[in-house]
């Protein structure tokens, strides 16, 4: 069973364009959290969620909006599609503690912006 | 901003070799914790170490933790062509925040 799962895989798009990515986790964790990892390999935290409740909200365009129907979900919308915003979009989530806990990723989604 | 970094940035080593790699941090922290990163895929946990702590083993991983220094060592032990992977440090600050690294990319040849 996946603990964290995320859609799509892969997200190809042209610039200007808004697009979607979802989150589900089934393990219980009441904290959730979306990454961007860039070209680098850096991973940089973006939003965090604890309980639907925004916990974390890190310097991030405006364009970038999350949202939490409910604990297990997580999803990110993008707004306005720019060049800079291809990378590796993780999400994660962690014990109902949540601080400094081990945290458990997804498989990541690559978006690619043309 | 970066907290963690990782030192090197790239290893190459035999298999049945030893593999180490270092973290340095900047501010105090609550833990540490070091991930692995296989091509493509998420971050898996390996190992947290507690800021009272200064070694904890897990299989063929070793950690140590010196908060003196600031600094933190992942050991792999007799590395298999599996432990081929991206390694991070991620620094927990007393928040809910993970601060983590560039990481080290480790190859391990046949």
């Amino acid at each position: 069973d996946t603990a964290v799962s995320q859609t799509p895989k892969y997200l190809v798009t042209q610039m200007g364009n808004d697009k979607s990515i979802k989150c589900e986790q089934n393990l219980g964790h009441d904290t959730m959290y979306w990454y961007k990892q860039d070209s680098k390999k850096f991973l940089k935290i973006m939003f965090s969620y604890n309980n639907k409740e925004l916990i974390i909200n890190e310097t991030v365009p405006n364009r970038f909006s999350p949202k939490s129907p409910d604990k297990a979900h997580l999803n990110l919308h993008i707004n306005s599609l720019e060049l800079g915003d291809s990378a590796v979009y993780f999400c994660a989530s962690s014990r109902p503690e949540g601080r400094g806990d081990t945290q458990y990723f997804g498989p990541g989604t690559r978006l690619t912006v043309l | 901003s970066q907290q963690g970094e990782e030192d090197p940035q790239a290893l190459s080593i035999q298999e049945g070799e030893n593999a180490t790699m270092n973290c340095s941090y900047k501010t105090s922290i609550n833990n540490l914790q070091w991930y692995r990163q296989n091509s493509g895929r998420g971050l898996v946990h390996l190992i947290l170490i507690r800021s009272n702590e200064r070694e904890k083993h897990s299989g063929r991983l070793r950690v140590t933790l010196d908060t003196s220094k600031k600094s933190s060592s992942l050991l792999i032990t007799a590395s298999r062509a599996a432990d081929t992977a991206s390694y991070f440090c991620a620094t927990d600050a007393n928040d809910y925040k993970l601060s983590f690294g560039a990481g080290t990319t480790v190859t391990v040849r046949a």
